[in-house]
This record gives structure tokens, C-alpha cells and sequence, in this order.
């Protein structure tokens, strides 16, 4: 257990439905990030958030938004949902802004029917 | 535009033999490396990292390297066990700023 909570574990919808993905932060971890993995691609990242604030912001389609609440636990938000927005969706963690310890939770992965 | 490449999708090693994954960047922007490891199912951890001022940093049986003028590292597992079979990112930073991954490669390990 890294101590990054993401849930669910697995999510089907269909296309053009919205769905929430949920993150919760290692304990005394002020920064989340969100990352895309897709088939045959990286992990791409798609925004920041620091103790509140959005910090960074990747290759996020206008169709997605995310947020982190006073708790620190964030919500990726995904809409209007697409065939190609099937992909493993992971949530990392850290202590500051910098790129070090990095604690990714075990991912969410979405299929869009 | 991928700006850290991970040029070899997959690698086969033999046990106990030498795995070297090869990495590849284009923003000479990037000060500070990392590898991170995953297993499936599971999520990418952390495995080893080296800044720009340095062009080697060893630990146990993992060690990078770093060419800064050819803007290339590479990662040296000595000896190769069967759990280091996985799937490995490159990933790079510049200035203190979030971490960009490469594609991974997949390492197997044959007994």
C-alpha cells in the first residue's frame, strides 16, 4: 500500500457520460498530480494541484477538469466521454512542488463502451 | 512532441546477465532524472534518480548514467533477478518542475 488512495479500481461507461475519479493523498502531501496512460503511451500528465491550488496544467482536454478540496483529496473529473479516453488514470502525491517522491496510488482504469 | 523517448518498447535479459535501458531527451531545459518501475496492476514507484550536475549515481544494483552532451541516460541493473522483470519509465524535470515520463520499456528477465 503506497498510501495513495485512488477508487474505483475500475469504471465502464459509455460514451458521452461523465464520470468522477477519485484521489486521496499520502498523508501530509500538499501536491497531487493526475497522469494518462494510454495504450502505447506514457504516462501523460494532465494537471497539478498544491494545497488547493491548480499548480500545472499538461495536455488536459477542455473535457476534463479536476480539483482539490480543503481536505486534500482531488476529483478528476472526465465528461462528455470518448472511446479514446479509455486509459489507466493515476494519481501521484507529494510532500512539495519539486519532482521528487513522487507516491503514485494503483490507478483507475476507465473503459468507455 | 515526446520529449523524453524511450526508443526500445522491450528488452530480454538473462538471469544473473546485465539489463541497460536507454533513454533519450530533447529539452535541454531538464536538470534532474528519475526511473520508475511498475509492476501490473500495481502503480509506478520510484527507483532512482540523478541530477544534472552528476553523470552517475549508484544504488545496490541500480545505477544511472548521464550524457548530457549526447542528452542521453541509461539504467544499469547488475546482477538482472527475476523480479526485476517490469516495466521501466524514464522521466525527467526542469526546474523544480512537474516530471515528464517516457513511454517505458518492458524488461524481461529469462531464467
Amino acid at each position: 500500500d503506497s498510501g495513495v488512495t485512488q477508487t474505483p479500481k475500475h469504471l465502464i461507461t459509455a460514451t458521452g457520460q461523465r464520470v468522477t475519479l477519485r484521489c486521496s493523498p499520502r498523508s501530509g502531501d500538499l501536491s497531487v498530480y493526475w497522469y494518462q496512460q494510454s495504450l502505447d503511451q506514457g504516462l501523460q500528465f494532465l494537471i497539478q494541484y498544491y494545497n488547493g491550488e491548480e499548480r500545472a496544467k499538461g495536455n488536459i482536454l477542455e473535457r476534463f477538469s479536476a480539483q482539490q478540496f480543503p481536505d486534500l483529496h482531488s476529483e478528476l473529473n472526465l465528461s462528455s466521454l470518448e472511446l479514446g479516453d479509455s486509459a489507466l488514470y493515476f494519481c501521484a502525491s507529494s510532500a512539495g512542488t519539486g519532482p521528487y517522491g513522487y507516491t503514485f496510488g494503483s490507478g483507475t482504469r476507465l473503459t468507455v463502451v | 512532441d515526446q520529449q523524453v523517448k524511450q526508443n526500445s518498447p522491450s528488452l530480454s535479459v538473462q538471469e544473473g546477465r546485465i539489463s541497460i535501458l536507454n533513454c533519450d531527451y530533447t529539452n535541454s531545459m531538464f536538470d534532474y532524472f528519475l526511473w520508475y518501475k511498475k509492476y501490473p496492476a500495481e502503480g509506478p514507484t520510484f527507483l532512482i534518480s540523478i541530477s544534472s550536475i552528476k553523470d552517475k549515481n549508484e544504488d545496490g544494483r541500480f545505477t544511472v548514467f548521464l550524457n548530457k552532451s549526447a542528452k542521453h541516460l541509461s539504467l544499469h541493473i547488475v546482477p538482472s533477478q527475476p523480479g526485476d522483470s517490469a516495466v521501466y519509465f524514464c522521466a525527467a524535470s526542469a526546474k523544480g518542475d512537474k516530471i515528464i515520463f517516457g513511454k517505458g520499456t518492458r524488461l524481461h528477465i529469462l531464467p
